[in-house]
């Protein structure tokens, strides 16, 4: 069964470090991934997603994520974070013959000034 | 493009009326829409799939007759969560999928429930 692990619950960083979320998934063939970003009482906004081709992906915001198969893992990141960042972060996973997906348990940014 | 509303956004009711929430597309078609529940501080929970002039398919676990899913236009889709219980109170979020998409679902700004 696809599963998605997201292994930290919360990290706090300062303005102006480096980000990385990570992101294992389970799932037997090439998967779809997807990152999404949710604000306090918001629905969640699509940062990027891969479905094939390069493993490195761009999103919005200046985020980035790389799909590495042999770690299956779909790690976020960001050079550079703004206060702006904090939120809650969810990677999910999607297969090719369902329309589902299947939602980390999520990791809470918090971004000290 | 690719919008997604919900309403209400927030709403409160007394235990045991029914609540219907809407979720629409706004400006794409959508064969297929989801809703989901959130408690807090926890994931999505994926509670049915709902397809345009079909029945919704829920998951495991998730009552048909309590969460009601109507699905009458490709912009569209209602849940009712009937005979409201404290316990139902959730965040509940809906997404859609674009006819011309693929896998790629546009989520909603979501509803706050709460059951008095």
């Amino acid at each position: 069964a696809q599963s998605v692990t997201q292994p930290d619950i919360h990290i706090t960083v300062s303005e102006g470090a480096s980000l990385e979320l990570r992101c294992n998934y389970s799932y037997g063939a090439t998967p779809y991934l997807f990152w999404y970003v949710q604000s306090p009482g918001q629905g969640l906004q699509l940062l990027l997603k891969y479905f094939s081709g390069d493993t490195l992906v761009q999103g919005i915001k200046g985020f980035e994520a790389e799909f590495k198969r042999s770690q299956s893992s779909f790690n976020l990141r960001k050079p550079s974070v703004h206060w702006s960042d904090a939120a809650e972060y969810f990677c999910a996973v999607g297969a090719d013959n369902t329309d589902k997906l299947i939602f980390g348990t999520g990791t809470r940014l918090q971004v000290f000034p | 493009g690719a919008v997604v509303s919900q309403h209400p956004s927030r709403v409160i009711c007394k235990s045991g009326t029914s609540v219907k929430i809407e979720c629409r597309s706004l400006d794409f078609q959508a064969t297929t829409m989801f809703w989901y529940r959130q408690f807090p501080k926890k994931s999505l929970m994926l509670m049915a799939t709902s397809n345009e002039g079909s029945k919704a398919t829920y998951e495991q676990g998730v009552e048909k007759d309590k969460f009601l899913i109507n699905h009458a236009s490709l912009t569209l889709s209602t849940l009712t969560v009937t005979s409201a219980h404290p316990e139902d109170s959730s965040f509940y979020i809906c997404s859609a999928r674009d006819l011309k998409g693929y896998n790629e679902q546009f989520f909603g700004p979501g509803t706050r429930l709460t059951v008095l």
